[in-house]
């Protein structure tokens, strides 16, 4: 079985910091791996998700993940917030043997201070 | 694409009633997915189906909910008696099997409210 940990459930940050969003995931098999996001009162949409060769992977709106199979984490970076960053943002993984199971992480909220 | 409609945005309802979700996926998807999303329990995977067959219902809470897709553009999903825990936003995702993008791509959400 697998399963999702986003260890900080709030991050406040001000407008034009850096950003580090946390994942850690646990699974017995290899994953594929994902980050959506979910602005207010809207439906989750993929960030950017990790396949397989680059460990380092960029996405949409100026995010990048890095994935670390030792470490068994894929953190979700940005250098510079800005204020239509504020959401939640959900790790997501999904094993590579089986197409229909995607467990979700429980998200973690991201406002951006002016 | 107009990617995965849902219908309606938002119901209000009172307890007892009958409730019915609406879901059309996008073309070409061959998995369709329902979660229900609420603060207590974050996003929760009800059933899945795969070319219009349920594959797994183990997350439906209850007989009083129920879902069928009589084909593959459409979806329902259905509360028989609403109660007021049922109060959530509920979602439909489809995702394709072939193209190797693997994702999930969610409609808008349905805001559930029973009183």
């Amino acid at each position: 079985a697998q399963s999702v940990t986003q260890l900080d459930s709030q991050v406040p940050v001000f407008e034009e910091a850096p950003v580090e969003l946390r994942c850690n995931y646990s699974s017995s098999v290899s994953v594929y791996l994902f980050w959506y996001v979910q602005y207010p009162n809207q439906g989750l949409q993929l960030l950017l998700k990790y396949l397989s060769g680059s460990t380092l992977v960029k996405g949409i709106n100026g995010f990048e993940a890095e994935f670390n199979k030792s470490q068994t984490s894929f953190h979700l970076r940005k250098p510079s917030v800005h204020i239509s960053d504020t959401a939640e943002y959900f790790c997501a993984v999904r094993p590579k043997t089986s197409y229909d199971k995607v467990i979700f992480g429980p998200g973690t909220s991201l406002s951006v201070i002016p | 694409d107009a990617g995965v409609i849902q219908s309606p945005r938002h119901e209000v309802t009172e307890m007892g009633q009958e409730v019915t979700l609406r879901c059309k996926p996008i073309s070409g998807h061959d998995y369709l997915f329902w979660y229900r999303q609420t603060m207590m329990r974050g996003l929760e995977l009800l059933i899945y189906f795969n070319n219009n067959v349920p594959i797994d219902d183990s997350g439906m809470p209850e007989d009083r909910f129920s879902a069928k897709m009589p084909n593959a553009s459409f979806s329902t999903l259905k509360i028989q008696p609403s109660e007021p825990r049922d109060s959530a936003v509920y979602f439909c995702a489809s995702s394709p099997v072939r193209g190797g993008s693997y994702e999930q791509y969610f409609g808008p959400g349905t805001r559930l409210t029973v009183t």
